[in-house]
């Protein structure tokens, strides 16, 4: 069956800081993932996906996500935070099916 | 584009009351999905429809619960009687299928849902 495991709840980062929230995924066949961010009181808004090709795969506000197979994961990445990116961040795995299935998902919190 | 609408944004309601959600998905888009969220399970998926037809419905918690997608421009997630366990973000989302069987999925902004 598929999962999604974000296995950090709560992230504090500095501003101007780096950042790496991790995911890792379970899924019998090719992976469709995708990082979503969710700001308080919105909805949900698609940072990046990946289907195929470059596992290395760029999106919007400066996040960049890295796909590994061998470890299952789909790290999220940006080399500076900015106090903007506060949020509550989900990773997800897509079926074939057309199905979605979310981590529990990852706040992070920016300290000025 | 408008995105994915969604009505009302928030709804206070008394337990045993019907509540009736409802959705506008992007046009074009031929999949359509109702969420829920809360504090303690996270993000579920209840049940998405395909050219307005249910395909999978298993998340849906109860009879209680019931969707309709009566044309390809609007639904409805209609809870009967509602109960304080019900209180929720309820989301839709929307997405049409490619030649290489997904596409993203686009949410709209949510009806926050408090069941007294």
């Amino acid at each position: 069956a598929q999962s999604v495991t974000q296995p950090d709840i709560h992230i504090t980062v500095s501003e101007g800081a780096s950042l790496e929230l991790r995911c890792n995924y379970s899924y019998g066949a090719t992976p469709y993932l995708f990082w979503y961010v969710q700001s308080p009181g919105q909805g949900l808004q698609l940072l990046l996906k990946y289907f195929s090709g470059d596992t290395l795969v760029q999106g919007i506000k400066g996040f960049e996500a890295e796909f590994k197979r061998s470890q299952s994961s789909f790290n999220l990445r940006k080399p500076s935070v900015h106090w903007s990116d506060a949020a509550e961040y989900f990773c997800a795995v897509g079926t074939r099916a057309n199905n979605l299935f979310f981590g529990t998902g990852t706040r992070l919190t920016v300290i000025p | 584009d408008a995105g994915v609408i969604q009505s009302p944004r928030h709804e206070v309601t008394e337990m045993g009351q019907e509540v009736t959600l409802r959705c506008k998905p992007i046009s074009g888009h031929d999949y359509l999905f109702w969420y829920r969220q809360t504090m303690m399970r996270g993000l579920e998926l209840l049940i998405y429809f395909n050219n307005n037809v249910p395909i999978d419905d298993s998340g849906m918690p109860e009879d209680r619960f019931s969707a309709k997608m009566p044309n390809a421009s609007f639904s409805t997630l209609k809870i009967q009687p509602s109960e304080p366990r019900d209180s929720a973000v309820y989301f839709c989302a929307s997405s049409v299928r490619l030649l290489r069987g997904l596409e993203t999925q686009y949410f709209g902004p949510g009806t926050r849902l408090l069941v007294l």
